[in-house]
């Protein structure tokens, strides 16, 4: 199986601040790389597929990029509605395999 | 706009089957282009894959290594709905269940159902 691991797992971050997450496949996975943001209470939502395309409706805040092993998701200026935790998906083969999630949360 | 509708008991005494529904509105589970799969998550486990049915001129099925001993996933064509089986639960399959469709061109899982707790407790 692919491992998928993310850094870091927790982040502390104010409003307007510019925060990268990093996820790293333990094999090159190529571009098919996806994350997700999970709310409390929520199912994982869509946010960015394909290493850095942005799904549909999410704002310009957030951006994807990378390929083979390396990835980074960064949201170039928080607002309150951003924290939460952040997944990065594999779905080069299978098993579809998660990262173990990066929890951001207000400072 | 495709949504996913979970239902199914949030308690499982062990030993006993875990049987989950997710019930299909905007799409087919008959959909060329679609993977219907369940993953579920606990805080000791993250999100983990378990396993997907999908139909490409027949049904087929793929399924977790952790798993694949005691899980089922079946498509119900008359309904417009796919299950879950787990047999054998044991405490640590305690987790957050969701149904989830993968897009077969991009391979991204959206829509997600809405999750069910299960606990496997006596």
């Amino acid at each position: 199986d692919i491992q998928m691991t993310q850094s870091p797992s927790s982040l502390s971050a104010s409003v307007g601040d510019r925060v990268t997450i990093t996820c790293r496949a333990s094999q090159s996975i190529r571009s098919y790389l996806h994350w997700y943001q999970q709310k409390p209470g929520t199912a994982p939502k869509l946010l960015m597929s394909a290493s850095s395309s942005l799904q549909s409706g999410v704002p310009s805040r957030f951006s994807g990029s990378g390929s083979g092993t390396d990835f980074t998701l960064t949201i170039s200026s928080l607002q309150p509605e951003d924290f939460a935790t952040y997944y990065c998906q594999q779905t080069y083969s299978t098993p579809d395999t998660f990262g173990q999630g990066t929890k951001l949360e207000i400072k | 706009q495709v949504q996913l509708q979970q239902s199914g008991p949030g308690l499982v005494n062990p030993s006993q089957t875990l049987s989950l529904t997710c019930a299909i509105s905007g799409d087919s589970v008959s959909s060329n282009s679609a993977a219907w799969s369940w993953i579920r998550q606990s805080p000791s486990r993250g999100l983990e894959w378990l396993g997907r049915t999908y139909y490409r001129s027949k049904w087929y099925n793929d399924y977790a290594v952790s798993v694949k001993s005691r899980i089922t996933i079946n498509p119900d064509t008359s309904k417009n709905q796919f299950s879950l089986q787990l047999n054998s639960v044991t405490p640590e399959d305690t987790a957050v269940y969701y149904c989830a469709r993968r897009n077969e061109q991009t391979l991204w899982f959206d829509p997600w159902g809405q999750g069910t707790l299960v606990t496997v407790s006596s």
